[in-house]
């Protein structure tokens, strides 16, 4: 148990809808990445928040958005969503910037 | 980021050594070397990581080369649940510190 907590585990929902994927990183870390791991695409880096600040983007799409709130958890929120944005999604936390990154076990999105 | 090279595949007998290696020949000075793997889908676990100096703990131990531009990551006595993709990474400030995963190394350990 790396202690980063993800909920859901596992959604399914329907072409143009939207969907939040949260994340709890582990008890005082202060970054959180999120990924996306799809079967064609491998693990593909998002977005990385730092203390609520935004810190580096990756190949996250403007349909995409995220944010970390005061308590450090993080949402992902995945809107107009396509058949194509069915993937793993994972968060990960470190304690600094430069700290060890710790993923949790992920978010399966299936979109029908 | 450096980019790193690793072949798609190996395979291991129980019990015995794994060494997969990674090259890195673009690697800068601020840069890292980590290592992580992951078992079918669940969520990236991190091995080790190293700045020039080897280094070892309880999970496996990273020799990187003097000239930085390889490392391989050694699994000592590989078991059957060591089964996994193995990813090296190079990780520095240029990216906000994300780790950048490629295609990885899928390690089979056989009976």
């Amino acid at each position: 148990d790396s202690g980063v907590t993800q909920t859901p585990k596992h959604l399914i929902t329907a072409t143009g809808q939207r969907v939040t994927l949260r994340c709890s990183p582990r008890s005082g870390d202060l970054s959180v990445y999120w990924y996306q791991q799809s079967l064609d695409q491998g693990l593909q880096f998002l977005i990385h928040y730092y203390n609520g600040e935004e810190r580096a983007k990756g190949n996250i799409l403007e349909r995409f958005s995220a944010q970390q709130f005061p308590d450090l958890h993080s949402e992902l929120n995945l809107s107009s969503l396509e058949l194509g944005d069915s993937a793993l999604y994972f968060c990960a936390s470190s304690g600094s910037l430069g700290g060890t990154i710790y993923f949790g076990e992920g978010s399966w999105l299936t979109v029908v | 980021d450096a980019k790193t090279t690793q072949p798609p595949s190996m395979d291991c007998a129980e019990g015995r050594a794994a060494n997969l290696p990674c090259n890195h020949s673009t690697i800068s000075g601020n840069e890292y070397v980590y290592w992580y793997r992951q078992i079918h889908s669940q969520g990236p676990q991190y091995i080790i990581h190293g700045l020039k100096n080897n280094e070892t703990n309880e999970m496996a131990s990273l020799i990187i080369t003097e000239d930085r531009k390889s490392s391989t990551l050694i699994l000592p006595h590989a078991t059957l649940r060591d089964t996994a993709v193995y990813y090296c990474i190079v990780r520095g400030p240029n990216s906000g510190y994300a780790l950048n995963f490629g295609k990885g190394t899928s390690l089979l350990v056989t009976p």
